[in-house]
């Protein structure tokens, strides 16, 4: 089975900077992307590493240690926009399985 | 870059009908598509993965009669819910990967929010 585990709750204030870490254990692994996704909104693509270390896009970064079995996204200056859910997802070759999902809260 | 539309965005029925939900790919061919479901405050859930030509192929737990999925083209899926009932009110999203992207993110449909009465 696929299991993806992740803080279910994260607050920090605008500014700042938060990283939301995700524990994976997955039957096949190709690598692991990292979506958004407003209420009552679609998910959007963030970020995707199939290789360790650290993969920089903006104001967001994403890390993967594929020996922990572990990543996180990191994100900078955070924004009041920024609030939302940020799902990790992990690519088995064929579909994708979604973790647990952190729901942000980004406070003045 | 990918869109993938989907229709209806919102759909209410009653107890015992029908609902067909459909996913297009609108700028590129998708020769498999993504069936999720998400209950509230709650992550994506894979239902079933849709092949272009071929039958579908359901995670398990997911009753294929129930949730009838037809790949008939490569840019068009459906997911029928057969006979709802309360407990498949859900929001149902469908993703597809558009294989000339290199990033391997997959585009999402916007969802249907299905409430059964």
């Amino acid at each position: 089975g696929q299991s993806l585990e992740q803080p279910s709750e994260v607050t920090a204030v605008e500014g700042a900077i938060v990283q939301i870490n995700c524990t994976y254990q997955t039957s096949g692994f190709y690598g692991l992307s990292w979506y958004q996704q407003h209420d009552g909104g679609a998910p959007t693509f963030l970020s995707y590493n199939a290789l360790d270390g650290l993969e920089e896009t903006g104001r967001f970064s994403s890390f993967l240690s594929r020996s922990d079995s572990y990543g996180y996204l990191l994100l900078q200056e955070l924004q009041m926009k920024d609030s939302a859910s940020y799902f990790c997802a992990v690519y088995t070759g064929n579909q994708f399985y979604f973790g647990t999902g952190t729901s942000l809260t980004v406070i003045p | 870059g990918a869109v993938v539309s989907q229709h209806p965005s919102r759909v209410i029925c009653k107890s015992g009908t029908s609902v067909k939900i459909e996913c297009r790919s609108l700028d590129f061919q998708a020769t498999t598509m993504f069936w999720y479901r998400q209950f509230p405050k709650k992550s994506l859930m894979l239902m079933a993965t849709s092949n272009e030509g071929s039958k579908a192929t359901y995670e398990q737990g997911v009753e294929k009669d129930k949730f009838l999925i037809n790949h008939a083209s490569l840019t068009l899926s459906t997911l029928t819910v057969t006979s709802a009932h309360p407990e498949d009110s859900s929001f149902y999203i469908c993703s597809a990967r558009d294989h000339g992207r290199l990033h391997h993110g997959y585009t999402f449909g916007s969802g249907t929010r299905l409430t059964v009465v």
